[in-house]
């Protein structure tokens, strides 16, 4: 099955700092990921939608700026969440669905096993 | 808009009992409708989904659904729970075709299996 990876798994840093989580896909290309934020004992809220070797989508009352997503390639996407507060401290958890047939809307989202982000 | 209800926060059940998790939806078009298994600490586990086809749709560890349109309903069923299958347990659906690939998760149902 597809596979993807997140990198770090875990992440500590000081309030002020930014960060930077990876999302691979590591046998397929992604043309589509999806990042997503969960707090403790909630869903999974959609942050926004990378597409490869375009802008990010941004769901409403997601802070483009203080998120910055990059989608370089077909198997690679980042989230830097920029000057990181304690607030910020979550689970973000990305998604990669491969490219399909046109018009055809199979393809299931494979989810990475999430970077627990903690700001101190 | 399309959107995921999970009307039970926890489900407790003996270890080899049935169990079912219970979902709705709601959606303009026909549903993409998916269940993922999370353990803590860690992402999302796909368990089956139902596109088209049959409304009984079996997945991963003996799990299985059931989507029904009228009442919309898609309920996570297992005839023997384990104990192992204790985990947060989210529905999620896709509108076809008006939301792109975005998916709209249910909040979660914690399953807890007691031996």
């Amino acid at each position: 099955g597809a596979v993807v990876s997140q990198h770090p798994s875990r992440v500590i840093c000081k309030s002020g700092t930014s960060v930077k989580i990876e999302c691979r896909s590591l046998d397929f290309q992604a043309t589509t990921m999806f990042w997503y934020r969960q707090f403790p004992k909630q869903s999974l809220m959609l942050m926004a939608t990378s597409n490869e070797g375009s802008k990010a989508t941004y769901e409403q009352g997601v802070e483009k700026d203080k998120f910055l997503i990059n989608h370089a390639s077909l198997t690679l996407s980042t989230l830097t969440v920029t000057s990181a507060h304690p607030e910020d401290s979550s689970f973000y958890i990305c998604s990669a669905r491969p490219p399909g047939l046109a018009g055809v809307y199979y393809n299931e989202q494979f989810f990475g096993p999430g970077t627990r982000l903690t700001v101190l | 808009a399309q959107s995921v209800a999970q009307p039970e926060d926890q489900v407790n059940v003996a270890e080899g009992n049935p169990l079912t998790v219970k979902c709705t939806y709601s959606v303009s078009g026909n549903p993409y409708l998916f269940w993922y298994v999370q353990y803590p600490n860690r992402g999302l586990q796909f368990l089956l989904k139902y596109i088209t086809g049959d409304n009984l749709v079996k997945g991963s560890y003996g799990f299985e659904a059931e989507f029904n349109k009228s009442q919309t309903s898609f309920h996570l069923k297992k005839p023997s729970a384990l104990v192992s299958d204790s985990a947060l347990y989210f529905c999620a659906v896709r509108d076809i075709p008006n939301a792109g690939n975005m998916l709209t998760f249910g909040g979660g149902t914690r399953l807890m299996v007691k031996p």
